[in-house]
């Protein structure tokens, strides 16, 4: 167990549907990432929030979406959904969001579009 | 962005020592190295991290010459379990954004 909790772990939803996606960093962690990652493209740089606010922001579709609570946990948000967001989808935390920063991931959660 | 490049796949014998290489020839002053394990449909493991010269801890030993420009992971004595993906990522985040892409990695297979 890696401390940072993602869920839900499998999700199969229809094209045109929305889905949230949570994560709850492991503790004492700030900063929150999501990454993407299917068969053809790898790992996905997608967005990073750092106690509550956007700090960097990667290849997110318009379609998504992400926010971090006041409480750290973060959600990513994914609407009008196609087959090819099918995807792991992982969730990172750390510490610092600079410097010396080492990424904890979580177990992710595995969409699935029809 | 500081870009790596690491060989596509490697394979080794169980018990021998495996060194990955990763090149990152635009790497910054303030950039950290550091190295990710992945098994398939899980999240990447942190395995080690350095700024310069040599570091270790229980896993494995990272090499980095003076110029910074190359690094390489040292596996003592692989066994089938460290069949993985293994990433370098470069950077020192923050206003850089450079630490967040993962290049395509080293699939390493290790042979009974």
């Amino acid at each position: 167990d890696s401390g940072v909790t993602q869920t839900p772990k499998h999700l199969i939803t229809a094209t045109g549907q929305r889905v949230t996606l949570r994560c709850s960093p492991r503790s004492g962690d700030l900063s929150v990432y999501w990454y993407q990652q299917s068969l053809d493209q790898g790992l996905q740089f997608l967005i990073q929030y750092y106690n509550g606010e956007e700090r960097a922001k990667g290849n997110i579709l318009e379609r998504f979406s992400a926010q971090q609570f006041p409480d750290l946990h973060s959600e990513l948000n994914l609407s009008s959904l196609e087959l090819g967001d099918s995807a792991l989808y992982f969730c990172a935390s750390s510490v610092a969001d600079r410097g010396r920063v080492g990424y904890t991931f979580g177990s992710g959660t595995r969409l699935t579009v029809v | 962005l500081a870009k790596t490049t690491q060989p596509i796949s490697m394979d080794s014998y169980e018990g021998q020592e495996v060194n990955i290489t990763c090149s990152h020839n635009n790497i910054a002053t303030n950039d950290y190295i550091t190295w990710y394990q992945q098994f398939p449909s899980q999240g990447p493991r942190f395995i080690i991290q350095g700024y310069k010269t040599k570091v270790t801890n229980e896993v494995a030993s990272l090499f980095i010459p003076a110029d910074r420009k190359s690094s390489t992971l040292s596996l003592p004595r692989v066994s089938l379990s460290d069949t993985a993906v293994y990433y370098c990522l470069v950077g020192a985040g923050g206003n850089t954004g450079n630490q967040f892409y993962f290049g395509t990695g080293t699939s390493l297979t290790v042979i009974p």
